[in-house]
Parts: structure tokens; C-alpha cells; sequence
């Protein structure tokens, strides 16, 4: 099936820019899906299609998508931020999500 | 946006099977297909299956295909995993999960995860 790949960490100092990526064969053709994961919480989606932020979810956190790579921003990034994020998408081949392996979020 | 609470963790032996619960907490999600995901440690997540509202209608990841079931009991609301012949490669945190009711192609509910863990 449809392979995202995601780099494991990424750091950032408070106050500063944090782009973390989503690579696959021509994923700017899909739709992109992003997802914040904190330790005993549930998951919860920051961005849906490509760039399209649910209530709640500050303006802070934008999302693209382009050729073989997605990118998830987060602006001005809070200690809060600090979490796992992981991409998914729908894959029609297979007929069924198909996720990243997600990246650590480190606010130094 | 639908809060779905899921059963407490268990630990299982190699062989075994387990029988994860998944209800909403406070409305009902009948319209909603719940969707099956695990999270290994330090993997990512993977999609296990789906069930529809009706529960009439499940469709599960071919490798996955032939231990997995989803049913759903429209009486009590509550939407049950039961994975069979456990392995240790099994150990993970299962998660259901809830699409809008207009959409299909992501997941707006998710609950908080059940630690499955294999171990003899």
C-alpha cells in the first residue's frame, strides 16, 4: 500500500517556526490529514486536507502539499506543542487510511 | 464530534484473544462507521478495519484479515475489536476512531487507546 515516511524528531526552541514533513510517491495528488498525539490522549486531528484547520485548532498550525512532500507548520511554537504528529492519508488502491510513522516534537 | 471511550488495558498470553470495547460517552455515534487503528511502541499508527453504522457491513486489512472481527451492538451503542491468536508482535495501544458524518476520509473522534500487551 502507499508509503508515508516521516523523520522520526524534530526540534525547535520556543517562539520559532517547526515544519515537519510527510514524504510519498506524489502525494501532492492526495489529501493530506494531520494528527497531534499526546502521551494517554486521544489523538486529535490539527489539519484536514491538506491545509483546512477544525474549530478549536489555533491559526498557528498551517499545512501544504506539493509534489512528494506535505508539510505540517506550526508557527510561534508553545511548550504546549510539544507532541507526537503523525500524516494520513486514503489510499484508493488498497481502499483504506494509510498513516505516517509519525515525528516527535521537541520544544527545547 | 463524537467522545468515545474505550476499555481498560489488558495483558494477554500468546494464543489468547482479546475483546476491546469502544461507546460513545455522551451521544450516540449509531451514524457513524468506527474505524480500528493500533500504534505499536514507536511505530506508527496502522489501520486494523471498519464497521458501519448498521454494523451489517465490516471490511478489515488483509493482514488482519483472518483474526480480527468488529461487531457493533446498536442496542447499547457499544462497537467491539476482538483479535485472535495473539502474538507478542500484537502488544500495542488500539484505538477506535469515528469519520464525520459528511466526510470519510479522515477521523474527527478518536478515543483514548487500550494497551493490549502479550506476554507469557
Amino acid at each position: 500500500s502507499f508509503v508515508l515516511t516521516q523523520p522520526p524528531s524534530v526540534s525547535v526552541a520556543p517562539g520559532r517556526a517547526a515544519n515537519i514533513t510527510c514524504g510519498g510517491n506524489n502525494i501532492g495528488s492526495k489529501s493530506v490529514h494531520w494528527y497531534q498525539q499526546k502521551p494517554g490522549q486521544a489523538p486529535v486531528v490539527v489539519i484536514s486536507y491538506d491545509n483546512d484547520r477544525p474549530s478549536g485548532i489555533p491559526e498557528r498550525f498551517s499545512g501544504s502539499n506539493s509534489g512528494n512532500t506535505a508539510t505540517l507548520t506550526i508557527s510561534r511554537v508553545e511548550v504546549g506543542d510539544e507532541a507526537g504528529y503523525f500524516c494520513q492519508v486514503w489510499d484508493d488502491r488498497s481502499d483504506h487510511p494509510v498513516f505516517g510513522g509519525g515525528t516527535k516534537l521537541t520544544v527545547l | 464530534q463524537v467522545q468515545l471511550v474505550q476499555s481498560g488495558a489488558e495483558v494477554k498470553k500468546p494464543g489468547a484473544s482479546v475483546k476491546v470495547s469502544c461507546k460513545a460517552s455522551v451521544n450516540s455515534f449509531t451514524g457513524n462507521f468506527v474505524h480500528w487503528v493500533r500504534q505499536a511502541p514507536g511505530q506508527g499508527p496502522e489501520w486494523m478495519g471498519i464497521i458501519s453504522p448498521g454494523g451489517d457491513s465490516t471490511t478489515y486489512a488483509q493482514r488482519f484479515q483472518d483474526r480480527v472481527t468488529l461487531t457493533r451492538d446498536t442496542s447499547t451503542g457499544t462497537v467491539y475489536m476482538e483479535l485472535s491468536s495473539l502474538r507478542s508482535e500484537d502488544t500495542a495501544v488500539y484505538y477506535c476512531a469515528t469519520t464525520p458524518l459528511d466526510d470519510f476520509y479522515y477521523f474527527d473522534s478518536w478515543g483514548r487507546g487500550t494497551l493490549v500487551t502479550v506476554s507469557s
